[in-house]
């Protein structure tokens, strides 16, 4: 089927303002990530999904940064009151959760870009 | 964070040539996987090689994995300008509540010219 989508692919926003990044992963995948890649920090790991639940949101930077996931499917990822440093590439990931499924399928990734 | 360094950063060779990166990480691993990158957008999974694994190959691509070393090296053989992206190899701990989530390198960025 359809690979991972995300939109917008890209925003721009004035600091301050609140953005919101959706993701639709692709069908029966039952895992979904998010990741950020910026120049200064590389890829990094924000939230993971299991389902409609995230038991690991240990790389969310800030408690601005906030992520549901409705129907086992579409995520959305929130950015309130957006920062400079918040301009980033971020990536949404889904696998199917069988085990020795292991491979993760991005999305072509959200540029955000914080005036 | 980032888990470790990838070398050579910057990687430039001709069209035939084999092209070799190298990935150090730090904590123990589940598995190791290759990533590529085009235009600095979505990733492409190229080989994935378990902590119990030393030697995996895909067409063209070799991995092995040393994990006495905590460490890993990409070979792409006989190299096309179409290699030319950015890759990255990304770690799974042997954590159970790990989830599977990917800790990242920082990357070589390959350019393979005609």
């Amino acid at each position: 089927g359809a690979g991972v989508s995300q939109s917008p692919s890209n925003k721009v926003t004035e600091k301050g303002k609140d953005v919101e990044l959706r993701c639709d992963p692709i069908s029966g995948h039952t895992a979904l990530y998010w990741y950020r890649q910026s120049l200064g920090q590389g890829l990094e790991f924000l939230i993971y999904f299991q389902g409609n639940s995230a038991p690991d949101k240990s790389g969310l930077p800030s408690d601005r940064f906030s992520a549901e996931r409705t129907g086992g499917s579409v995520s959305t990822l929130t950015i309130q009151r957006t920062q400079q440093e918040d301009s980033a590439v971020y990536l949404c990931a889904s696998r199917p959760r069988r085990g020795g499924q292991e491979t993760q399928y991005f999305g072509p990734g959200t540029r955000l870009l914080v005036l | 964070s980032q888990q470790g360094e990838e070398d050579p950063q910057a990687l430039s060779i001709q069209e035939g040539e084999n092209a070799t990166m190298n990935c150090s990480y730090k904590t123990s691993i589940n598995n190791l996987q290759w990533y590529r990158q085009n235009s600095g957008r979505g990733l492409v999974h190229l080989i994935l090689i378990r902590s119990n694994e030393r030697e995996k190959h895909s067409g063209r691509l070799r991995v092995t994995l040393d994990t006495s070393k905590k460490s890993s090296s990409l070979l792409i053989t006989a190299s096309r300008a179409a290699d030319t992206a950015s890759y990255f190899c990304a770690t799974v701990s042997e954590r159970g509540t790990s989830y599977g989530k990917l800790t990242f390198g920082q990357g070589t960025i390959l350019t393979v010219h005609p």
